[in-house]
């Protein structure tokens, strides 16, 4: 029979364009949040995390936010490459949830060059 | 430093068969994970290991059994395939609540 899956919220840019995905988180205990980027047929990779106390963190050509006021965590991606066309996970960490992660649905980061 | 390595990264099982997927780690990380990936979904936790001996239900248990077999192992077995598990598993591990996961590469199974 047929399979069903949802659809992941896209995003689609030119390449050397700048990238904005954006996540909203629920859980107000939530102390640590992180960025994964899944690139087809691999798992999950880390690109930057960001704990409570902060605001901004940078990397390398990439940005998170977080907004702890209206729960909203987001990740810039500066000079967008057709290598960071992937599906792009935000997680969050608790002291509720011991020691998992709550991970986010997904964008699909499209790069069109 | 492999990181987290699981095996195989391939199984076609029949309905009814039995297999276990394995999962290993060298990072000498406390605990380990369970993950299931469905197209187009997001990542479901079947069963965790918060650390060595101990063993929790995920999201989605139903069907699994795991072990872990000591701190670097942790194995997820399927007792009797059924086609809706079909999917693609990740296992991770971590080293404490300060840090994010890390993921092998995967293990994709078709049970049909």
């Amino acid at each position: 029979g047929e399979s069903v899956g949802l659809h992941l919220p896209t995003l689609s840019v030119q390449e050397g364009d700048n990238s904005i995905i954006n996540c909203a988180y629920s859980n107000s205990a939530s102390d640590y949040f992180i960025w994964y980027k899944q690139e087809s047929g691999k798992g999950p990779q880390f690109i930057i995390d960001i704990r409570s106390n902060m605001d901004k963190r940078q990397g390398q050509r990439v940005t998170v936010l977080l907004n702890k006021t209206v729960k909203h965590l987001s990740l810039q991606i500066a000079a967008t490459q057709p290598g960071d066309s992937a599906v792009y996970f935000c997680a969050e960490n608790s002291k509720t949830s011991g020691s998992r992660l709550t991970f986010g649905e997904g964008t699909q980061l499209t790069v069109n060059p | 430093n492999a990181g987290v390595t699981q095996t195989p990264k391939f199984q076609v099982l029949k309905t009814g068969q039995s297999m276990t997927l394995q999962c290993a780690q060298d990072m000498n990380h406390n605990s380990m994970y369970w993950y299931r990936q469905d197209p187009g979904m997001g990542l479901r936790l079947i069963y965790y290991s918060a650390s060595e001996g101990t063993t929790d239900k995920g999201e989605v248990p139903n069907g699994y059994n795991v072990s872990r077999l000591n701190k670097r192992e942790f194995s997820l077995r399927l007792e009797s395939a059924a086609p809706s598990q079909t999917s693609v598993y990740f296992c991770a591990s971590r080293t404490d609540s300060n840090y994010g996961y890390t993921f092998g590469s995967g293990t994709r199974l078709t049970v049909v």
